[in-house]
């Protein structure tokens, strides 16, 4: 079975500043998909950002960029120039190819951002 | 796009009652979809996998008798809490897949539906 690990349960960053949230993964497939949701106060789970496991380039959505090493099991991302509307918990999830299988997700990271 | 709707978005009940959660994706058919499960400052725990004209795949450990799905449309689908008790108090979150058999879509979630049992 697949496991995701986010070994920060909090993390605080400067309004601009930039700050990264780790990923962890642990899968025996050569082929998937990650994933980092956001989730603010509202609890609405919003995507931000995917990656194909069969790619290497790494995934960028405006000012959200992932550090995916593949071989390493790490799936990181990159929050640049900090909003307020960042505020929020992420987490990180797996799911495997080959027609549709279930998400697998972290245990999360709380973002806070400081004005 | 892809647009689910989850109703209601809070219930309180006295212990004992039965609840139900509805899941509606609006502007596409989804064959499939999701119903997670969030204790306060935790993720999410998928509980089962409703499709579209028939039975439900549970996970371990969700009673199947405790949490009826039922996913009778392609637009629409239930989740029931029967005979509800404060430990089923939680955060509930459904999601939907475009077209499921396409692995790189991601699931598109409602906005959840605390339960409160009193």
């Amino acid at each position: 079975a697949q496991t995701v690990t986010q070994s920060q349960p909090e993390m605080s960053v400067q309004e601009a500043e930039t700050v990264t949230l780790s990923c962890t993964y642990d899968t025996s497939e050569s082929d998937y998909y990650l994933f980092w949701y956001k989730q603010p106060p509202s609890r609405q789970m919003i995507l931000v950002i995917r990656q194909e496991a069969y790619k290497q380039q790494n995934a960028t959505e405006n000012r959200f960029s992932v550090n995916f090493q593949k071989a390493a099991k790490s799936f990181s991302l990159k929050i640049s120039d900090s909003q307020l509307g960042d505020a929020a918990m992420y987490f990180c999830a797996y799911r495997s190819s080959g027609g549709y299988q279930k998400v697998t997700f972290g245990t999360g990271t709380k973002l806070q951002v400081i004005p | 796009g892809a647009v689910v709707s989850q109703h209601p978005s809070w219930v309180i009940c006295k212990s004992g009652t039965s609840v139900k959660i509805e899941c509606r994706s609006l502007d596409f058919q989804a064959t499939t979809m999701f119903w997670y499960r969030q204790f306060p400052k935790q993720s999410l725990m998928l509980m089962a996998t409703s499709n579209e004209g028939s039975k439900a795949t549970y996970e371990q450990g969700v009673e199947k008798d405790k949490f009826l799905i039922n996913h009778a449309s392609l637009t629409l689908s239930t989740l029931t809490v029967t005979s509800a008790h404060p430990e089923d108090s939680s955060f509930y979150i459904c999601s939907a897949v475009v077209e499921p058999g396409l692995s790189n879509q991601p699931q598109h979630f409602g906005d959840g539906t605390r339960l409160s049992i009193l």
